[in-house]
């Protein structure tokens, strides 16, 4: 099976401007969940999406939004960025039940200038 | 509220020593427990969890973990490190069947030197 894809692998960014990521999760797996990764932050969870719902949602503000698509696959969008905002997004697809493990995939980096 | 805990920042074990790297929880209800490591400009990769059975769980690159549910504890272990294993290691719960939101500990970075 092909594993998780992200696109773009890298970003650059001006303060102010949008940003779109994308997520490919594996075949068959109906949950798609995107984290942000900083040095300093560690591993933040940002939401999941399931069957096309958004699940559980982390703590960010309301800049940062995502969706999902009938087939699976699932964009993240931030708005407005700002310089905090610079880090690796991860995706992670699993199948959605409770005892699943999460795949990531190999990130966006997002820099924001 | 649910939480997990990686005591140490930073564990630095001598290459063919045992390593052990650290991980509590707090969680109501029957934990499911995760261990993942991501390696140097990688993305995080699953190495073993926990869900129910035996507490000695065995996983890839020849890692395991003992759950400990008196202690809240689920070690990550390795009997001969190799210089291969530095990386930085993340353990995560999730609590009970009806939760699908899996909680991370900040992350462990573990060096083995030669």
């Amino acid at each position: 099976k092909a594993g998780v894809t992200q696109t773009p692998r890298y970003l650059i960014k001006t303060r102010g401007q949008q940003v779109t990521l994308s997520c490919s999760p594996i075949s068959g797996h109906r949950s798609v969940s995107w984290y942000q990764q900083t040095p300093g932050q560690g591993l933040q969870f940002l939401f999941e999406y399931f069957s096309e719902t958004q699940r559980n949602k982390g703590n960010f503000p309301g800049r940062f939004s995502g969706r999902q698509f009938s087939n699976s696959r699932s964009e993240m969008n931030v708005s407005t960025l700002e310089l905090g905002d610079s880090a690796l997004y991860l995706c992670a697809s699993s199948s959605g039940t409770s005892l699943g493990e999460q795949f990531f995939g190999p990130g966006t980096r997002l820099t924001v200038l | 509220a649910q939480s997990v805990a990686q005591p140490e920042d930073q564990v630095n074990v001598a290459e063919g020593n045992p390593l052990t790297v650290k991980c509590t929880y707090s969680v109501s209800g029957n934990p499911y427990l995760f261990w993942y490591v991501q390696y140097p400009n990688r993305g995080l990769q699953f190495l073993l969890k926990y869900i129910t059975g035996d507490n000695l769980v065995k996983g890839s690159y020849g890692f395991e973990a003992e759950f400990n549910k008196s202690q809240t504890s689920f070690h990550l272990k390795k009997p001969s490190a190799l210089v291969s294993d530095s990386a930085l290691y993340f353990c995560a719960v999730r609590a009970g069947d009806s939760n699908y939101q899996l909680i991370w500990g900040a992350g462990t970075k573990l060096i083995i030197k030669p």
